[in-house]
């Protein structure tokens, strides 16, 4: 399976909005509503932020949220902190396992 | 409480073999398919295999196929990846992650390192 494209950087000041895309195809992102997010900070495992598109996880802050249409999707982080600074991954199923976008550095000015 | 624990990385030479393992603890793991998902030095993340939380369906990204194989015991609550002909192109950190929803893994271990150089 081919990656998922995500731009490699992304960067926001404080308090700001930041929207980070991931492109794939009628077979992956646009045919499924099982995109997700993760978050991975630098020497740490990568944390679940966004699921199913649009459904955050017990403990993400809402400040995350996801959405699609056609074969994009989408992360937004809202009012941008310090922490959010980190590598970002989209991901979708494939009809039997998954794919991962390549990743965007969100840098947080 | 909740998390995986992999172990079995190591430094080894091409060809040779190598089984990683990973202990759950603080759910039902039999339960759950589960995913091995590796990350090259400074790369993204790759989809190694999956497998079913019975066992029955095992898939696998094209560059492992034949190599590796992913397996469970339930009774034991560890989910293994035996990996054989390895090559430089293995080297990676390798996560064990449990499957929420549709290749959604909401739960990583810490993550494991398999260096491969002669």
């Amino acid at each position: 399976q081919s990656a998922l494209t995500q731009p490699p950087s992304a960067s926001g000041s404080p308090g700001q909005s930041v929207t980070i895309s991931c492109t794939g195809t009628s077979s992956d992102v646009g045919g499924y509503n099982y995109v997700s997010w993760y978050q991975q900070h630098p020497g740490k495992a990568p944390k679940l932020m966004i699921y199913e598109v649009s459904k955050r996880p017990s403990g993400v802050p809402d400040r995350f949220s996801g959405s699609k249409s056609g074969n994009t999707a989408s992360l937004t982080v809202a009012g941008l902190q310090a922490e959010d600074e980190a590598d970002y991954y989209c991901s979708s199923y494939v009809g039997s396992s998954g794919v991962f976008g390549g990743g965007t550095k969100l840098t947080v000015l | 409480q909740v998390q995986l624990v992999e172990s079995g990385g190591g430094v080894v030479q091409p060809g040779t073999s190598l089984r990683l393992s990973c202990v759950a603890s603080g759910f039902t793991f039999s339960r759950h398919g589960f995913y091995w998902v590796r990350q090259a030095p400074g790369k993204g993340l790759e989809w190694v295999a999956v497998i079913w939380y019975d066992g029955s369906k095992k898939y696998y990204v094209d560059s492992v196929k034949g190599r590796f194989t992913i397996s469970r015991d339930n009774s034991k609550n560890t989910l293994y990846l035996e990996m054989n002909s390895l090559s430089a192109e293995d080297t990676a950190m390798y996560y064990c992650a449990r499957d929420v929803s549709y290749c959604s893994l909401d739960v990583w271990g810490q993550g494991t390192t398999v260096t491969v150089y002669s």
